[in-house]
């Protein structure tokens, strides 16, 4: 199983600010990695496949990068409705699929 | 607009069964994979199952298998989530997601979610 792992659990940020999360795969997992952001009360709603394409409809203030183990994610300047709940999930070797524990990002 | 519509949650003792079901429209059923996907109350995600296009094949986690059964009915646009013997730690949020890309196995649109609560 590959276990990922993302940090830091919580980042506190302002608005207007950069805020970049990370995700660490246990064994290579190409560019098969996909970024969801969560809501309280809602459904996961996928951000990034592939590791750096945008899903449908997300703004461009939100971009991924990285190959193998090791991924980020990056939100160019923090809007209000940009405080969440961020999940990376592999989808190179199953099954499992597997995610990340998430890192909450929260109004600094 | 693709929607699945998650019913069939609940509060159900341990070692009971319940079946989840999840209602699929706006796009081709028969052309994607479909899975489960939990979250138990404050956790993370936890991939549950996934089945493929036709149905001909299912995986499981670890932590379900030999309990739960994944299948869909193409003809009514229906996934469904069969499960046994529940135990306590079963208790979570179950979506159905729908697979990106026939085969790609990152998941586009969830469902609103349907809360499994297994307690006595």
């Amino acid at each position: 199983e590959i276990v990922m792992t993302q940090s830091p659990a919580t980042l506190s940020v302002s608005p207007g600010e950069r805020a970049t999360l990370s995700c660490r795969a246990s064994q290579s997992v190409s560019s098969n990695l996909a970024w969801y952001q969560q809501k309280p009360g809602q459904a996961p709603r996928l951000l990034i496949y592939s590791a750096s394409t945008r899903a449908t409809g997300i703004p461009a203030r939100f971009s991924g990068s990285g190959s193998g183990t090791e991924f980020t994610l990056t939100i160019s300047s923090l809007q209000s409705e940009d405080f969440a709940v961020y999940y990376c999930q592999q989808y190179h070797a199953w099954p499992p699929l597997t995610f990340g524990g998430g890192t909450k990002v929260e109004i600094k | 607009q693709v929607q699945l519509v998650e019913s069939g949650g609940g509060v159900v003792q341990p070692g009971k069964s319940l079946r989840l079901s999840c209602a699929a429209s706006g796009f081709t059923f028969s052309s994607y994979g479909l899975h489960w996907v939990r979250q138990a109350p404050g956790k993370g995600l936890e991939w549950v199952a996934v089945i493929i296009d036709d149905g001909s094949d299912q995986f499981y986690a670890d932590s379900v298998k030999g309990r739960f059964t994944i299948s869909r009915d193409n003809s009514k646009n229906m996934l469904y989530l069969q499960m046994n013997s529940l135990r306590v730690e079963d208790t979570a949020v179950y979506y159905c997601a729908k697979d990106r890309r026939l085969g790609g196995y990152d998941f586009d649109h969830w469902g609103q979610g349907t809360l499994v609560t297994v307690s006595s």
